[in-house]
């Protein structure tokens, strides 16, 4: 059975440094791997998906890096800003269908 | 139009009630699921329609009843919930399932309280 953990569980920086969000899952026969962020009370929003043949993708301040072999991601925030706050999330699809699974997810806080 | 839209955003019940959630999207995907999820933790999957057939039930009470009236429709039927029911309801949708999936849009979920 997958399973997906998400190290830190919560982080509290000032704003301006550079964070590194880490994921990691067991079962490495994936087909990607997707990074969300939720506000409090809201839905999930997609920020990068990685597919399984790709190392990284990049949006704006965002860089997600995939290596399948080892089961680890991570995803890198530039320059942080208060408006970054919120619970990032990182889940997988499995080779096996159609099931999403969910890391535990790491609390961002961000303080001006 | 690249967006999941879920109705109503708020929900009070009775526990005798009945009452229905909506998910709707126009992306052309065809696989599209049920999510609940409690507070301060991950999103935690109940149902799984592929191609307007339900696929995935991951052991939910009957109480809540899934239904997929054309691809791009999702209701989630309740009735006779339980407070311990109350939680915010995720649906979400892919283009296909396995390599066909490029990834899960959601929306922003249904705020369901049971009274």
């Amino acid at each position: 059975k997958q399973e997906v953990t998400q190290i830190p569980a919560a982080l509290s920086v000032p704003e301006g440094e550079n964070l590194v969000l880490n994921c990691s899952f067991t079962d490495s026969a994936i087909y990607n791997l997707q990074w969300f962020r939720q506000d409090p009370g809201k839905g999930l929003t997609s920020l990068l998906l990685i597919q399984s043949s790709q190392r990284e993708q990049t949006s704006g301040r965002l860089n997600a890096s995939l290596d399948k072999s080892s089961g680890r991601s991570t995803l890198y925030i530039a320059a942080s800003q208060p408006g970054d706050s919120a619970t990032y999330l990182c889940a997988v699809v499995n080779n096996a269908g159609n099931m999403l699974t969910f890391g535990g997810g790491t609390r961002l806080m961000v303080k001006p | 139009d690249t967006e999941v839209t879920q109705t109503p955003k708020h929900l009070v019940m009775g526990m005798t009630n009945k009452k229905s959630l909506k998910c709707e999207q126009h992306m052309g995907h065809r696989a599209m699921y049920w999510y609940k999820q409690k507070a301060k933790k991950p999103p935690e999957l109940m149902f799984v329609y592929s191609y307007e057939k339900l696929s995935i039930n991951e052991s939910v009470p009957s109480r809540f009843s899934p239904e997929c009236p054309n691809s791009s429709l999702l209701n989630l039927h309740l009735h006779a919930l339980q407070p311990e029911d109350s939680a915010l309801y995720l649906c979400a949708s892919s283009r296909g399932g396995g390599p066909h999936n490029y990834g899960y849009t959601f929306g922003s979920g249904t705020r369901l309280t049971v009274v």
